[in-house]
């Protein structure tokens, strides 16, 4: 069964933290995703990879960085937490053999007080 | 950048009753995906329709494509309770990023048994 797993379902920081998210997937998928979704925005990409070492900014990079190091791990990261980072984080892969069919993990909600 | 918009932003039905929900989008696409997400958890593929197809079938749900109005519908025939959740319609960009979807907002269906 493919799996794409994060390391939190639940997270609370406080302002300033620096915030780690892991996102983990076992299905050899080069491509991987970050989003947030809030209400009334739907998802909206953070940064995106197609392959190790490589990263993408997508529509809202700003206050996040991304790290891949392995093909499967794909991290995000808050610098320096804010409460308008308060939200669902949702890690995907894909892989450009197949037809950018996205598999998601659990999400995170993160809160940042 | 926000590509398919779904509507209605909620619909309510009762169970057995069918349930529609639409998709817009402004631009050529190579294929059209709906996806299903439970509340609080990550988004599940339900199908894929590519660009040279009109209607496609899968169990309980049949979804059609229009190109010449851009837009796509997602039916789900006898609802069940089960059927609670939220659904995106998700649209690559044909010769966009590879791999990259662009998701709307959401339908909230709610199935009252």
């Amino acid at each position: 069964d493919v799996k794409v797993t994060q390391s939190s379902r639940y997270l609370v920081k406080r302002t300033g933290e620096k915030v780690f998210l892991e996102c983990v997937q076992d299905m050899d998928h080069e491509n991987m995703f970050w989003y947030r979704q809030d209400p009334g925005l739907g998802l909206r990409l953070i940064y995106f990879s197609y392959d190790v070492k490589m990263k993408e900014k997508g529509d809202i990079p700003e206050g996040y960085s991304v790290s891949r190091e392995k093909k499967e791990r794909f991290s995000l990261i808050l610098e320096s937490a804010s409460t308008n980072q308060t939200s669902m984080y949702l890690c995907a892969s894909s892989s450009p053999r197949g037809e950018d069919e996205q598999f998601f993990g659990p999400g995170t909600r993160l809160t940042v007080l | 950048s926000q590509q398919g918009e779904e509507d209605p932003q909620a619909l309510s039905i009762q169970e057995g009753e069918n349930a529609t929900m639409n998709c817009s989008y402004k631009t050529s696409i190579n294929n059209l995906q709906w996806y299903r997400q439970n509340s609080g958890r990550g988004l599940v593929h339900l199908i894929l329709i590519r660009s040279n197809e009109r209607e496609k079938h899968s169990g309980r749900l049949r979804v059609t494509l229009d190109t010449s109005k851009k837009s796509s519908s997602l039916l789900i025939t006898a609802s069940r309770a089960a059927d609670t959740a939220s659904y995106f319609c998700a649209t690559d960009s044909y010769g966009g990023s590879q791999g990259n979807l662009i998701f709307g907002k959401g339908t909230k269906l709610s199935v009252k048994p």
